[in-house]
């Protein structure tokens, strides 16, 4: 069974300083999807970024980047320049081709002015 | 917005009554799924359906079930229900299954079972 870890249950933030949310994958799989998705306090899931296993380069989407270690089986969400509308709970999803995402637990940032 | 709508926001009922969460999926997506997100749970896959057939299923209970119509909305069932259904129900939809596409998520149904 596939298993996303995400060790961080919450963090702090400074606003305008750059923040790394932690993500561990296990599979056995060559062929997969990761995925970070926001949900803020209003509830919605808001799909950010993702890196698919054979992409050599990292994933970045504006002020996200995904640090991708393929033989660490990690992949890291950086938030850069950070903003009070990035509080939010944050989780990390695996995709294989069995067409459904696992989700870790997510971590909860709180960006202080 | 992401396209995916979800009706109704909140829902609230008594143990043992039976309720139906509908999907409207992205314009253009055949792919549906559904995920609970519980407290106790977190966030859990549900059941997937592609141009009306559906093609996996997770940890979803017996007493649940969907379905994807020709217009390729869905609707998800819920039945004899239970205080521990109580959940944010999520529908997401993409265009394609595999690995490396996206799934764009509705707001959410919020389930309350007393």
């Amino acid at each position: 069974a596939q298993k996303i870890t995400q060790t961080q249950p919450g963090m702090f933030v400074q606003e305008k300083e750059a923040v790394t949310l932690d993500c561990t994958y296990d599979t056995s799989d060559q062929s997969y999807g990761l995925f970070w998705y926001k949900q803020p306090s209003s509830g919605e899931m808001i799909f950010l970024i993702y890196q698919g296993s054979y992409d050599e380069q990292n994933a970045t989407e504006g002020r996200y980047s995904l640090n991708f270690q393929k033989a660490r089986k990690s992949a890291n969400l950086v938030i850069s320049a950070s903003q009070l509308g990035d509080s939010a709970m944050y989780f990390c999803a695996m995709k294989k081709n069995d067409y459904k995402l696992s989700f870790g637990a997510g971590t909860t940032v709180t960006v202080r002015a | 917005d992401s396209g995916v709508t979800q009706t109704p926001k909140h829902l609230i009922t008594a143990t043992g009554q039976r309720v139906t969460l509908r999907c409207s999926p992205r314009s253009g997506d055949l792919s549906v799924y559904w995920y609970q997100q519980s407290l106790d749970q977190g966030l859990q896959f549900l059941i997937q359906y592609y141009n009306g057939e559906e093609r996996a299923k997770g940890n979803i209970l017996e007493r649940f079930s969907a379905q994807q119509f020709p217009d390729l909305h869905s609707e998800l069932n819920l039945s004899s229900l239970e205080l521990g259904d109580s959940a944010l129900y999520f529908c997401a939809s993409s265009t394609r299954t595999g690995e490396s596409y996206e799934q764009y998520f509705g707001p959410g149904t919020r389930l309350t079972v007393t």
